[in-house]
């Protein structure tokens, strides 16, 4: 199992663009990389995945360099409703996968 | 709502009682995975189930256990409970066994044990 490293927390202001790293340094070859972002008292919800280079959709952007051993979240222009633990993932798609949270990243967003 | 509903959504129960919490997966997920949240801790993973077959264990303690239907809905069943139990419950769905497409969670069970 990759076991992946993150900064216990992060602080931003409103409207600034954060980006968050977490090193997967033995990534094995079938594994994604996805991130998923928590509410207090809430269930984790699904932000964004990739494989390798670049992936963006409505909320985030996934930076994936040519060696994969690590990865960083962008969100653009964060507002205070950003404030979460953002959790990174690594796992392939085959049977017996165990999805392992680490501690994750608690992003606080100032006003 | 993101289509996995777990119940109850709270539980307060004794210690040494056994309780059942319950998930249904989204609609056309064949996966289910159960984990649990201490207090300002991680989540830990708990168990997998892809069709109706355990597919990978965690830190389950002896004292629980879980199972998937026919109808993929899955429940896990904590017995002999411990205030150290205390905690959110989340039960999460994937279409596949593994982790493309990502995993959907469902709102939780908050277990209380006094």
């Amino acid at each position: 199992l990759a076991k992946t490293t993150q900064p216990i927390s992060m602080d931003s202001y409103e409207g600034q663009e954060v980006n968050i790293t977490c090193s997967h340094n033995n990534i094995a070859t079938n594994d994604y990389i996805t991130w998923y972002q928590q509410f207090p008292s809430q269930g984790p919800r699904f932000i964004i995945q990739g494989y390798k280079t670049k992936v963006t959709n409505e909320v985030a952007s996934l930076f994936i360099p040519a060696d994969r051993k690590s990865s960083t979240l962008s969100l653009p222009r964060v507002s205070l409703s950003d404030t979460a633990v953002y959790y990174c993932l690594v796992g392939d798609n085959t049977g017996g996968f165990k999805t392992i949270f680490g501690a994750g990243t608690r992003l606080f967003v100032k006003a | 709502d993101s289509g996995v509903t777990q119940t109850p959504k709270h539980l307060i129960t004794a210690t040494g009682q056994r309780v059942t919490l319950r998930c249904s997966p989204r609609s056309g997920d064949l996966s289910v995975y159960w984990y649990q949240q201490s207090l300002d801790q991680g989540l830990q993973f708990l168990i997998q189930y892809y069709n109706g077959e355990e597919r990978a264990k965690g830190n389950i303690l002896e004292r629980f256990s879980a199972q998937q239907f026919p109808d993929l809905h899955s429940e896990l069943n904590l017995s002999s409970l411990e205030l150290g139990d205390s905690a959110l419950y989340f039960c999460a769905s994937s279409p596949l066994e593994g982790a493309l497409g990502g995993y959907t969670f469902g709102s939780g069970t908050r277990l209380t044990v006094v």
